[in-house]
This record gives structure tokens, sequence and C-alpha cells, in this order.
């Protein structure tokens, strides 16, 4: 099942610079797209999300991007933190209420201080 | 902060043996799920549950799968014979329904199947 795919493994920043995550998925039935972070020993914890009929969302450090033409989003965060450090997912639904998730591998995210 | 609850956070059982995973999902969510991640791989959907019953699941969740909501605070996910390929940690989620809000998952049940 490869609809969500992260391709970079691993990410490593300095504080202060932006971290670029990026996503690719093939469904164009994928409407609702969301990023979620994750430390050890936790569950996944909800970041931010699009909508497809937008092409960009922030809410403080973090925006998300969508190039809808070329199925491809990205996740900005700037400035980095060392707080940041965690690996971070991405994923989508085709429907809104109570849709099915589907993730990507997941990036793991480190910013050094 | 409501938290969706997880127990246990660990459980190790024999092959063939039935566990239960237990969540309390937060109180006025209406949608909940089970996912699961094998150690290495990605987070899968398993099932969702919605109005006192199943609204979607995944070629994962066969019969030896099920799920229950057995009064108004938990949800529980059964798996009647345990395979080693079961093993891997399994996240509980619920959700307002809003796709906007996302899903607050807990934190696991590591399953290790010996």
């Amino acid at each position: 099942d490869q609809q969500v795919k992260q391709n970079s493994p691993s990410l490593s920043v300095q504080e202060g610079r932006i971290s670029i995550l990026n996503c690719d998925y093939t469904n164009s039935m994928f409407d609702y797209f969301l990023w979620y972070k994750k430390y050890p020993a936790e569950g996944p914890t909800f970041l931010i999300s699009i909508s497809s009929i937008k092409d960009k969302n922030e809410d403080g450090r973090f925006t998300v991007f969508l190039n809808k033409s070329a199925k491809h989003l990205s996740l900005h965060i700037v400035p980095s933190q060392p707080g940041d450090s965690a690996v971070y997912f991405c994923a989508a639904s085709e429907e809104t209420s109570g849709s099915r998730l589907t993730f990507g591998e997941g990036t793991q995210l480190t910013v050094n201080p | 902060e409501p938290e969706v609850t997880q127990t246990p956070s660990h459980q190790v059982t024999q092959m063939g043996q039935e566990v239960i995973l237990r969540c309390v999902p937060i109180s006025n969510h209406l949608y909940f799920y089970w996912y699961r991640q094998i150690l290495g791989q990605k987070v899968e959907f398993l099932v969702s549950f919605y109005n006192n019953e199943i609204s979607e699941k995944s070629e994962i969740f066969d019969d030896q799968f099920s799920v229950e909501r057995p009064d108004g605070s938990n949800f529980t996910l059964k798996i009647r014979s345990t395979k080693l390929e079961d093993s891997a940690m399994y996240f509980c989620a619920s959700s307002v329904g809003g796709w906007n809000y996302g899903y607050t998952f807990g934190s696991g049940t590591r399953l290790t199947v010996v």
C-alpha cells in the first residue's frame, strides 16, 4: 500500500532553521491531509491539517502546503526547535467525519541545538 | 487536556490466546478507531466505530478481530486467537467527527505474541 509516501526516513536541521518535511500521495480521492508528530512510547499527536480546496494552512510555526496537481504536500516548521525532534507522519483521508486515515512511513526529524 | 487512555501499556500473550485491549475515548467524541503499527512499518487502519456499530474496517480486520463498546466509556479490541504476526503497537483513537480537528490517539498498547 503506497498511497501515501514519505521518501525521506530522516532529516536533520539546526535549531532556528527551517525544517521541510515532504509527502506524496497517489490516490486522487484524498480530500483531507493531516500531519502528526510522534514521540517514542506515545501515540501520534495531531499537528495541522489542510483540505484539498486550499493550498496553504498556517498555525504558528507550522505551515502545510498542498500542491494538488503534483499530489504533494509539505510541512514547514520555522524556526525549528530541539523539542520538535520526533517522527512526523503525513496522513490522508477521503471524506470528512469518521473516515480512515492512510499514513505515510514517517520522517524522523532531529533538530540540533 | 482530554486524553484517550489505553490499558495495558504492554501485553505479552502466548500464541493462540485471546487478548482484549482496552481504551477509554474522550467523552464527547463520537467516532472511535483502532490502528496498529508493526515494528518498522506504517501505522495501519484497522476499524472505525460509530453509533454502536462498525462503520468501516480494513482487510486486516478479519474474523479474528472484534470491537465492542460495552458501556458508555470503554471501547475494546478483542483478538480471538493471537498469531505471532499480531505483535504490534495498537493505537486507539477518537474524534468529534470534523476532519480538521484530527483524531486524538492514545499512547498505545504494545502487544507481544510469543
